[in-house]
């Protein structure tokens, strides 16, 4: 029974280039979560998957963030023209459908470093 | 719209004693589910207690149980027999119930340090 799974775990870029950071959702859950996390600061919602749609996105997410998940499996998270400001922590979750009492189950982050 | 509030930044509690830290929250919705996270310094957010709006008893797990005062609305943690390996990030996040994508909010989160 393995959790959500990130890769990679740190990257570190130079601004202006672009990073992709791949989720592995727990196989069974239909819903997948991005948040983005800076320091001392609690996770904040970016983007929601239902299978393969994208049902809803946060005013943070830029037209520079583009999130796929192409066949309702995996997902992925690209950041084009990185800025420094998005030096962060991209963290991703899956759940299973259903009412407010399933759990949102987190994998261990992706650390991102714009230089 | 939902917001969860901590205030406390930082707490410090020996090892073997009881913390409580302190979450209120703010909704609309009549269904909701509160959710308590544990980050340590590695990253990962580690789930630990789940109260719903509608649960009359007390959510406990092991040394950790929500202390649930809805007309108040607050969602307080308490850790009992505190153990050195909870020293971490703890966050209160809620889910609303009301046919939306079930996406959680957070609060700031609370630095617990357990000194031996």
């Amino acid at each position: 029974d393995t959790g959500v799974s990130q890769n990679p775990r740190h990257k570190i870029t130079k601004r202006g280039q672009n990073v992709t950071f791949r989720c592995d959702p727990i196989s069974e859950h239909n819903r997948l979560y991005w948040y983005r996390q800076t320091l001392g600061q609690g996770p904040e919602f970016l983007t929601y998957f239902q299978n393969e749609a994208q049902l809803e996105k946060s005013r943070l997410l830029s037209d520079r963030f583009s999130a796929e998940r192409p066949k309702g499996s995996f997902s992925t998270l690209e950041i084009q023209r990185t800025e420094q400001g998005d030096s962060a922590m991209y963290l991703c979750a899956s759940s299973p459908a259903g009412g407010y009492g399933n759990t949102i189950y987190f994998g261990e982050g992706s650390w991102l470093t714009v230089v | 719209a939902q917001k969860i509030t901590q205030t406390q930044p930082g707490m410090f509690v020996q090892e073997k004693e009881a913390v409580t830290l302190d979450c209120t929250y703010d909704t609309s919705d009549q269904s909701y589910g509160l959710f308590w996270y544990k980050q340590p310094s590695s990253g990962e957010m580690i789930f630990l207690i789940y109260q719903g709006s509608y649960d009359e008893q007390n959510a406990t797990e092991g040394r950790y149980s929500l202390n649930f005062q809805k007309a108040r609305k607050s969602a307080n943690l308490v850790i009992s027999a505190s153990q050195l390996g909870d020293s971490a990030m703890y966050f209160c996040a809620m889910r609303g119930g009301s046919g939306n994508t079930g996406k959680l909010i957070f609060g700031q989160g609370t630095t617990l340090q357990v000194k031996p």
